[in-house]
């Protein structure tokens, strides 16, 4: 079934850096949403991206999506301890009638003091 | 506060029990969910339900079940017949507009461990 693959799996990079993060699905999608994961927490919603934008913005947050490859990237700008975590794409898909998101494998984000 | 609980955080339990996971919401959403997540990996879709009295199974139902008595409640129960059942299970919730592909809004999880 279709799934967002996020890449890379893990990234590592000093505080005040930005981090860039990947997301290519298979088929064609409504929208796009990314979510952010603390260790050991549940997920918190970060931003909803539509099939016909190619851009969102929410503050360091910043998302595109190109529909002709079919990949999305989160980029966050001037990094912090805080952001360290794990973050997922997920993707709606259609399975036996019902639209439902998936969920990527995900990227683990360290941000280093 | 507006928001999903689920409870406990940490359950142990012995091969051959069943053992009921309890997620709230008090969001006043329609749709819940649930979820399991294996180290390092995404979420699986277990069980969702849009409405009351109504619950459908996604891709891993094999071993769980669920009941929607309520608006605000979704209980998963973790049988016997689930054959690795140590994972970190997630509830979720989303307003429903004929989609689950919505927003959904998560609680904090429960860690299932068999001993």
């Amino acid at each position: 079934s279709q799934q967002g693959e996020e890449d890379p799996q893990a990234l590592s990079i000093q505080e005040g850096e930005n981090a860039t993060m990947n997301c290519s699905y298979k088929t064609s999608i409504n929208n796009l949403q990314w979510y952010r994961q603390n260790s050991g927490r549940g997920l918190v919603h970060l931003i909803l991206i539509r099939s016909n934008e190619r851009e969102k913005h929410s503050g360091r947050l910043r998302v595109t999506l190109d529909t002709s490859k079919k990949s999305s990237s989160l980029l966050i700008t001037a990094s912090r301890a805080a952001d360290t975590a794990s973050y997922f794409c997920a993707t709606d898909e259609r399975n036996q009638g019902a639209q439902k998101l998936v969920f990527g494998q995900g990227t683990r984000l360290t941000i280093n003091p | 506060d507006g928001g999903i609980t689920q409870s406990p955080k940490y359950l142990f339990r012995k091969e051959g029990q069943n053992v009921t996971l309890s997620c709230e919401q008090n969001l006043n959403h329609d749709a819940m969910y649930w979820y399991r997540q294996d180290p390092g990996q995404g979420l699986r879709l277990i069980y969702y339900s849009q409405i009351v009295n109504d619950f459908q199974k996604g891709d891993i139902a094999e071993g769980y079940s669920v009941s929607r008595e309520k608006k605000e409640s979704f209980p998963l129960t973790v049988t016997s017949a689930q054959k690795n059942p140590t994972a970190f299970y997630l509830c979720a919730s989303s307003m429903w507009s004929g989609s689950l592909t919505d927003t959904q809004y998560f609680g904090p999880g429960t860690r299932l461990t068999v001993l």
